[in-house]
């Protein structure tokens, strides 16, 4: 079974840093490519970023370039966000998801981590 | 950047009515859409792929339907279960959500 599971959110102050992670399970996680996508409380469905298998490709939002960069670890099954310099707008649950093929939608995500960013 | 609308933002329905919501891109992205399911404080399920692909275990009275830049997903008879937040994503080049559509109970 796939499965998701990310952490490392929580209350950050404005200017500050997180890293969250996502755990992978139950798919050879070396063959896709992942994704992060986020959605503020009561909002809709924003794309944060995207990263190759062999992490080759790796691409952004505008509104997080710059501050955000996504990685992988293919021998320990994990995905990462480091994001610094955070802003009250970022404040949203963020969900890693799979690419169904590399450029397609997202097939399987996670259940979400909450990241807020307030002083 | 392209750029996702879909309308309603809102529709109410009773069981058994056939829904229709409508995505539209701001430049052709050929079949490449997606329409997704989210329900509160839940991750979102991929429903429908390549416009009109049905997703392994999706029920068949969803289904999706365009090309170019005017897509459509249909219930074809709405169950207690299919009341969510309903997303269009297009993946022609990255990926952009539609705002979403609430499918409420009338």
């Amino acid at each position: 079974e796939v499965q998701l599971v990310e952490s490392g959110g929580g209350l950050v102050k404005p200017g500050g840093s997180l890293r969250l992670s996502c755990a992978a399970s139950g798919f050879t996680f070396s063959s896709y490519s992942m994704n992060w996508v986020r959605q503020a409380p009561g909002k809709g469905l924003e794309w944060v970023s995207s990263i190759s298998s062999s992490s080759s490709y790796i691409y952004y939002a505008d509104s997080v370039k710059g501050r955000f960069t996504i990685s992988r670890d293919n021998a320990k099954n994990s995905l990462y966000l480091q994001m610094n310099s955070l802003r009250a707008e970022d404040t949203a649950v963020y969900y890693c998801a799979r690419d169904s093929c590399s450029g397609c939608p997202f097939d399987y995500w996670g259940q979400g981590t909450l990241v807020t960013v307030s002083s | 950047d392209i750029q996702m609308t879909q309308s309603p933002s809102t529709l109410s329905a009773s069981v058994g009515d056939r829904v229709t919501i409508t995505c539209r891109a701001s430049q052709s992205i050929s079949s490449w859409l997606a329409w997704y399911q989210q329900k509160p404080g839940k991750a979102p399920k991929l429903l429908i792929y390549k416009a009109s692909s049905l997703e392994s275990g999706v029920p068949s009275r969803f289904s999706g339907s365009g090309s170019g830049t005017e897509f459509t997903l249909t219930i074809s008879s709405l169950q207690p279960d299919d009341f969510a937040t309903y997303y269009c994503q297009q993946y022609n080049s990255f990926w952009t959500f539609g705002q979403g559509t609430k499918v409420e109970i009338k």
